[in-house]
């Protein structure tokens, strides 16, 4: 049963337009939601979080939009750059345990 | 800045070996974690640790152990390496979820097993 869900495996996009990522959960327990970058043989790297008291969350070319009531977040990119190009992982969790739950990720690939 | 080192990149080893994987973090941080990363499946967690010699099984604890001696030192062990442990082996590390909910990675472990 995978709660995290990534529907898009791969996405790829010009240079300068944005990027939208997509994850939906069913877990309604979730509140806290966190969004990773992750190039080849490398670990995932912090981007971008929201709480579910918010429903936007920004920091500089990253935007995350929570919809709790359709259970569903995306990231937006913009301008998309090439080195932007990785894999991106949306995750969840309800807060006060240690439980997160990762989506199968999405593999962005910014065009020149 | 959070640093979590992972003492090995790359590692080939030959079914049957007993596989040591160390990950060492320096941001005093209670949480530790084990996932593996393979294609298809996202990130899957193995063991997490919330203190020094405690330790809860994640959703695929089969055919590993761990080790939590000292707060900023946890080790994930296979006991006998099989071909279906060929992976990418991911530690992280966080503070209790009362004190926020951001977790940080390690840079990987890539371990074949032949």
């Amino acid at each position: 049963d995978q709660q995290v869900k990534q529907n898009s495996p791969s996405l790829s996009v010009q240079e300068g337009r944005i990027s939208i990522l997509n994850c939906d959960y069913t877990n309604s327990m979730f509140d806290y939601f966190l969004w990773y970058k992750k190039y080849p043989a490398e670990g995932p790297t912090f981007l971008i979080s929201i709480s579910s008291i918010k429903d936007k969350n920004e920091d500089g070319r990253f935007t995350v939009f929570l919809n709790k009531s359709a259970k569903h977040l995306s990231l937006h990119i913009v301008p998309s750059q090439p080195g932007d190009s990785a894999v991106y992982f949306c995750a969840a969790t309800p807060s006060g345990t240690y439980k997160y739950i990762f989506g199968t990720g999405t593999r962005l690939k910014v065009l020149a | 800045d959070v640093k979590v080192t992972q003492s090995s990149r790359y590692l080939v080893k030959r079914t049957g070996e007993k596989v040591f994987l160390e990950c060492v973090q320096d941001m005093d941080h209670e949480n530790m974690f084990w996932y593996r990363q393979d294609p298809g499946l996202g990130l899957r967690l193995i063991y997490f640790s919330y203190d020094v010699k405690m330790k809860e099984k994640g959703d695929i604890p089969e055919g590993y152990s761990v080790s939590r001696e000292k707060k900023e030192r946890f080790s994930l062990i296979l006991e006998s390496a099989s071909t279906n442990q060929t992976s990418m082996y991911l530690c992280a590390s966080s503070f209790p979820p009362d004190s926020g909910n951001t977790i940080y990675f390690g840079e990987g472990s890539w371990l074949t097993v032949v």
